[in-house]
């Protein structure tokens, strides 16, 4: 099946500060998605971003399919952006949606 | 309305027991999921429904066993756990598999 890898693991963030998050995948995608999984285990969703960009608010997403990678950019955090962040794909000859292993974010006041 | 109700938030439930959770959307979504989560680690599949049929298994031991009584509902009906299937359980629902999925809050399962 497809794989999918996150960079970093970990990010310490000061607040205000910017990031950029990594999504990897080994094949070509018809879905993916990103969210943001707060401390009580609610996935958020973020972004649907088989390819292209997007924006909204401090978060922007791009996704370029025929280099099979997407980005996350988290500008001016606050300390609710803590979380861990998923990168999640749909593969196109796969029919589930497959996890990442996620970036824990912690955003220090 | 993006929203996936789960209940209940939390369970504890005994071995022998015999628990289900409930899964439930009102988007018209047509393919339904079971996820389940350890501690630090990202969803992992357990099952898929399309048009109210099974249409993925993971594999899962059967003493998880699910049920999509209409468009609307999802269950997973759960015997005879063992402890290492504490997890949070997480539902999700789309229009089709290939589209953008919406996650409940789950449920927080200990298995004493």
């Amino acid at each position: 099946g497809i794989q999918v890898e996150q960079s970093p693991p970990d990010l310490i963030l000061q607040e205000g500060a910017n990031s950029t998050l990594r999504c990897n995948f080994s094949d070509s995608v018809n879905n993916l998605q990103w969210f943001h999984q707060n401390p009580w285990g609610q996935l958020i969703n973020l972004f649907y971003i088989p390819s292209g960009t997007k924006q909204n608010g401090r978060l922007s997403a791009t996704t370029v399919a025929t280099e099979r990678y997407s980005l996350l950019y988290i500008s001016s955090s606050q300390t609710t952006d803590s979380g861990v962040y998923f990168c999640a794909v749909v593969g196109a000859a796969g029919n589930k949606l497959t996890f990442g292993g996620g970036t824990r974010v912690l955003v220090k006041p | 309305d993006t929203e996936v109700t789960q209940t209940p938030k939390h369970l504890v439930m005994g071995m022998t027991n015999k628990k289900s959770l409930k899964c439930e959307q009102h988007m018209g979504h047509r393919a339904m999921y079971w996820y389940k989560q350890k501690a630090k680690k990202p969803p992992e599949l357990m099952f898929v429904y399309s048009y109210e049929k099974l249409s993925i298994n993971e594999s899962v031991p059967s003493r998880f066993s699910p049920e999509c009584p209409n468009s609307s509902l999802l269950n997973l009906h759960l015997h005879a756990l063992q402890p290492e299937d504490s997890a949070l359980y997480l539902c999700a629902s789309s229009w089709n598999l290939a589209t953008e999925a919406f996650f409940g809050q789950g449920t927080r399962l200990t298995v004493v």
